[in-house]
């Protein structure tokens, strides 16, 4: 069974602070995707990264994929009330898509 | 271009009865992914079809069932509906099951079981 650790769970900052989100798993991913989903709605893909040690940047959030390619993190830098979300973490293996719990982020102004 | 469309957006049940969710995949998407969440947790796989064909299951019940159709519109049944089937039920649509598409999400469908 594929499983995706997302650390931390929950996470309160303020703005204008940096923050890393971590996804890791002990199971190899074709590619690893990142998501970001408000209350009632679904989530909205943020980026997919393929090859083990691609950066991938987009804005103020910078993503890593592992040399290995079973883990991956999310860097946010300068923080912003915006940025407020759930962060999901997501591995394509075995013919589906494997989520992590998520991360709940709260910026505060 | 229109996104993922589910129907209905709320919805609520007796146990033992049964249900059917619709999806409308974005355009020229052809893969369509059915996943539960659970309040607090991460999406979970149901199954996906591609071409009008389930090509991949999670580890759900057989009494959760599904379609997909020309179109490549879906639906997902589930029958004897139980109290932990209460969830928000996401459909997914891709390009392809290829390991780089991403996939577009619809906004759900909150199934209460009561």
């Amino acid at each position: 069974t594929q499983l995706l650790e997302q650390s931390p769970q929950f996470l309160s900052i303020q703005e204008g602070e940096n923050l890393t989100v971590y996804c890791n798993s002990s199971s190899v991913f074709s590619s690893l995707q990142w998501y970001r989903q408000e209350p009632g709605e679904g989530p909205v893909l943020l980026v997919t990264v393929v090859t083990g040690g691609e950066v991938k940047k987009l804005k103020r959030l910078t993503f890593q994929f592992g040399d290995a390619r079973k883990d991956s993190s999310l860097h946010i830098t300068a923080a912003q009330p915006g940025d407020t979300g759930l962060y999901l973490c997501a591995g394509r293996g075995q013919g589906k898509l494997v989520f992590g719990k998520g991360t709940k982020l709260t910026v505060n102004p | 271009e229109t996104g993922v469309t589910q129907s209905p957006t709320h919805l609520i049940k007796t146990r033992g009865q049964q249900v059917t969710l619709r999806c409308s995949s974005q355009s020229g998407h052809n893969t369509v992914s059915w996943y539960q969440q659970a309040l607090g947790q991460g999406p979970q796989f149901i199954f996906q079809y591609y071409r009008e064909e389930e090509n991949g299951r999670g580890n759900f019940p057989p009494r959760f069932s599904g379609l997909q159709f020309p179109n490549y519109s879906s639906e997902l049944n589930v029958n004897a509906l139980e109290l932990d089937d209460s969830a928000l039920y996401l459909c997914a649509s891709s390009l392809s099951t290829g390991g780089g598409y991403g996939y577009t999400f619809g906004s759900g469908t909150r199934l209460t079981v009561v």
